[in-house]
């Protein structure tokens, strides 16, 4: 079983939809979640950053993580064309893991007008 | 707004020659990273660093790979011998000391490895 796991898409959306992303993940030992957008050939931008289970908020996004189902999630309200990229998970294990971040495969979106 | 900036964005090179990547982190952070993303795969995570010395390191990070902080604002990732699987995006990344896990990443160098 692969330590993150997370549907590639395509998803594809109309603009002012809401979109669901998620991932799931098998270490129990994952305590920080991230959720990064990466937009073609470009470097990842941290949209959201959550320590162990929960919601978070802010603006369009509200990321959620549910630890003893191992499954997080992202929700983008509203979506807008600029949303369109490739959304990547991320996650940590804390502790001595030294900030080692483990991916998931990014989920490619596009918001059509 | 601070940023991780890297250069060159794109490196050319033949099979075993030694590339230096460099990276200049946000300037406040003091844990450094670099991952990289082979084509349609994964990012993945090749080591940190913090206080002058390797944190942790992946399977990856053999010994054609080495780190270094030449001096108070640089970050490099040296590849001793090139091969061609070791094209890819390489991305460096910088985060604070107390939230270590809220990594800022840089553009990317894409390496192409012929």
């Amino acid at each position: 079983q692969k330590e993150v796991e997370q549907d590639p898409g395509p998803l594809s959306v109309p603009e002012g939809a809401i979109v669901s992303l998620n991932c799931t993940y098998s270490n129990s030992a994952f305590q920080y979640f991230m959720w990064y957008r990466q937009y073609s050939r470009k470097g990842p931008e941290l949209l959201m950053y959550t320590y162990s289970s929960g919601n978070k908020e802010d603006g369009r996004f509200t990321a959620q993580v549910d630890k003893s189902s191992k499954y997080i999630s992202l929700f983008i309200r509203d979506s807008q064309p600029s949303d369109s990229a490739t959304y990547l998970c991320a996650m940590s294990a804390g502790g001595t893991s030294y900030g080692k971040l483990t991916f998931g495969q990014g989920t490619i979106l596009t918001v059509h007008p | 707004e601070p940023e991780v900036t890297q250069t060159p964005s794109h490196q050319v090179t033949q099979m075993g020659q030694e590339v230096i990547l460099r990276c200049v982190p946000i300037s406040n952070h003091l844990y450094f990273y670099w991952y990289r993303q082979i084509l349609g795969q994964k990012v993945e995570f090749l080591v940190s660093f913090y206080n002058n010395e390797i944190s942790e390191k992946s399977e990856i990070f053999d010994d054609q790979f080495s780190v270094e902080r030449p001096d108070g604002s640089n970050f490099t990732l040296k590849i001793r011998s090139t091969k061609l699987e070791d094209s890819a995006m390489y991305f460096c990344a910088s985060s604070v000391r107390e939230r270590y896990n809220e990594q800022f990443f840089g553009p990317g160098t894409r390496l192409t490895v012929l």
